[in-house]
Parts: structure tokens; C-alpha cells; sequence
């Protein structure tokens, strides 16, 4: 079956600390997706990419940085974590159609 | 700004009953409108869409009206049932390379038997 897996599941940073989230997709899908989402709201896009090696800003990317080395991985990367940060971060892969499905999500509290 | 915008925030419904979820949106370009459904502590899950040469798409339950013309679509939930209590998304597709989306807040829907 197809999938969206993150890694890791949770995390727990210090402020200041880099932190990076992993996706990896076994969908063969060219677009993967990263989107946060605060408590009681919607998601809100950070970063995509539609080709390996190469990543595009989405609405709100200040803070993060993106890196997509295979067309079955992408990452996300806060360089210097902020409180501001904490969130669940959901991971999304899309192929030709416009369905895109997310992985089952990071929670990452920073202290 | 909010180019997605879903009302009520919250909605409370008896089983049976009929549940309404609005959307509107500003932007003529979005080319698709899929709705996603989210248990607690899950992730979006999508329930059914629709593109903008339709106006209505219905699956079993869940039925989507959409006008074109006045930017608003609208999610019916018959029959409510004690597992449709979710929050529910309403998302706009970007076409292009991008093939971004862009969500609404979310409506709450609760449904008690």
C-alpha cells in the first residue's frame, strides 16, 4: 500500500537547537508537500518540491529550510529552533492527480 | 491574508440530522476544492471533491454544492452519525508546478446521539 511515513513521531528541542524531520513516500509521487499545523487551526504550506533536488518556498517558510534528495525523501530543517515553532508538522506527497496524502505527522514541542 | 475562509468554527448536530459546512474563497484560479476530514491526534484524511465544472458531487453520505459565481461551496453531512464527529477542511488547489493547497480553518463538527 502506499505511504507517507515521518520520522520521528515527536520531539522535544531546545531553543536555539536544530531540529530535522524526515518524510519518505513509497507512492512514486514527482510532489511532496511539508505544512505545519497549530492547535485548533488549519495547515499552512512551508516548503514543496516537484523534482528531486530541488525545493520551492511555499506561504510561510522563514525559519525552516527544505531539502529533497531523492524523489522518495524530503526534510525539513530548523536551523535554530524557536518556541514559536512548536507545532505538528505534516508531511504530503502528490502525483498527476490533484489528491494529495499526508503522513501521519511530527509533534515537536521546543522549550 | 485568508484566501480560504470556513464557517461555523464549531457545529453541533443530533444523529440524523443534516450538517452544513460553508467555504468561500477569493481566488477564480483555484481549480479543485477537495475536503479533508481529521480525527484527533490523526492527520487529514481526504472525504470527497470537487472541481469547478460541477456543481454538486455527492458520495454516499457527504454531498458538495458549489457556485462558481459566488465563490462558495458548501459540505452536507445526512444522516449524521456519532463517527463523522471530526474536524473538517475545506482546501483550495493551485494549478501549475505548484499544485499547492490552500486550507481553511477547519469546522469542528460533533454529532451526539
Amino acid at each position: 500500500e502506499a505511504a507517507v511515513t515521518q520520522s520521528p513521531r515527536s520531539k522535544v528541542a531546545v531553543t536555539g537547537g536544530k531540529v530535522t524531520l524526515s518524510c519518505h513516500q513509497t507512492n512514486n509521487h514527482d510532489y511532496m508537500y511539508w505544512y505545519r499545523q497549530d492547535t485548533g487551526h488549519g495547515l499552512r504550506l512551508i516548503h514543496y518540491s516537484y523534482v528531486a533536488d530541488s525545493t520551492e518556498k511555499g506561504d510561510i517558510p522563514d525559519g525552516y529550510k527544505a531539502s529533497r534528495p531523492s524523489q522518495e525523501n524530503f526534510s525539513l530543517i530548523l536551523e535554530l529552533a524557536s518556541l514559536s515553532q512548536t507545532a505538528v508538522y505534516f508531511c504530503a506527497s502528490k502525483g498527476d492527480q490533484d489528491t494529495q496524502y499526508f503522513g501521519p505527522g511530527t509533534r515537536l514541542l521546543v522549550l | 491574508q485568508q484566501q480560504v475562509r470556513q464557517s461555523p468554527q464549531s457545529l453541533t448536530v443530533w444523529e440524523g440530522e443534516t450538517a452544513i459546512l460553508n467555504c468561500s474563497y477569493e481566488d477564480s484560479t483555484f481549480d479543485y476544492f477537495p475536503w479533508y476530514w481529521q480525527f484527533p491526534r490523526e492527520s487529514p484524511a481526504l472525504l470527497i471533491a470537487i472541481r469547478p465544472v460541477s456543481n454538486k458531487k455527492e458520495d454516499g453520505r457527504f454531498t458538495i454544492f458549489f457556485n462558481k459565481r459566488e465563490k462558495k461551496l458548501s459540505l452536507h453531512i445526512t444522516d449524521s452519525q456519532p463517527g463523522d464527529s471530526a474536524t473538517y477542511f475545506c482546501a483550495a488547489h493551485t494549478g501549475g508546478l505548484s499544485g499547492k493547497l490552500t486550507f481553511g480553518e477547519g469546522t469542528q463538527v460533533t454529532v451526539i446521539s
